[in-house]
């Protein structure tokens, strides 16, 4: 079975662009979950999305959006960036909502670089 | 107090010894604990869960949880230097719809 997959691997964009990460779950699993990770703040919840609604959402600014498809695909979307949005954006799919016993299961990441 | 809370290390044990991880965490936070192993620059992987208390085991590794004293830890036995990476621990808080947050992590290094 195929891993959580996120595209692009890396990204270069310079302040005040807008960027939108994808991600496609595992096959059969209905949450997406977004983390950003950096070296000082760490994994830091931004959302979790099921059956395509909003579920949850940590403490980013309205900058930060996203969206889930019917498919469970998931895409977020970062607009105005700023150089302290640089880090490595993790999207994490579970078999139901995450607070169940279903563990999230990471994808690779995209590396966002602001310049 | 964070909510879930990891010393960040590094940790340096020998190879064969046993490192142990610890983590504690607030009221806030259910009793379902999660543990993920990061290698530099990879994304994380489940490790273990573990939902109630006591001790868990699988292979070598045993994840704990003591919910008296709100901690949770993890043991590997006979450390590998392949054993060498970040261990995040994460928690669930449910009372916020239900979100993942992890610990900062902790870096351990096992020498040959």
């Amino acid at each position: 079975k195929a891993g959580v997959t996120q595209t692009p691997r890396y990204l270069i964009k310079t302040r005040g662009q807008q960027v939108t990460l994808s991600c496609s779950p595992i096959s059969g699993h209905r949450s997406v979950s977004w983390y950003q990770q950096t070296p000082g703040q760490g994994l830091q919840f931004l959302f979790e999305y099921f059956s395509e609604t909003q579920r949850n959402k940590g403490n980013f600014p309205g900058r930060f959006s996203g969206r889930q498809f019917s498919n469970s695909r998931s895409e977020m979307n970062v607009s105005t960036l700023e150089l302290g949005d640089s880090a490595l954006y993790l999207c994490a799919s579970s078999l139901t909502r995450t607070g169940g016993n279903s563990p999230l299961h990471f994808g690779n990441g995209t590396r966002l670089t602001v310049t | 107090q964070k909510e879930v809370e990891q010393n960040s290390g590094p940790l340096s044990v020998p190879e064969g010894a046993i490192a142990s991880l610890n983590c504690t965490y607030s009221d806030r936070v259910s009793q379902s604990f999660f543990w993920y192993r990061q290698y530099s620059g990879k994304s994380p992987e489940l490790i273990m869960s573990i939902y109630s208390n006591g001790d868990k085991e699988d292979g070598r590794f045993t994840a704990q949880l003591n919910k008296a004293s709100q901690y949770v830890s993890l043991l590997i036995r006979d450390s590998q230097p392949s054993d060498s990476a970040t261990y995040l621990c994460a928690g669930v808080i449910y009372n916020q719809g239900g979100k993942l947050i992890f610990g900062q992590g902790t870096e351990l290094s096992v020498k040959p």
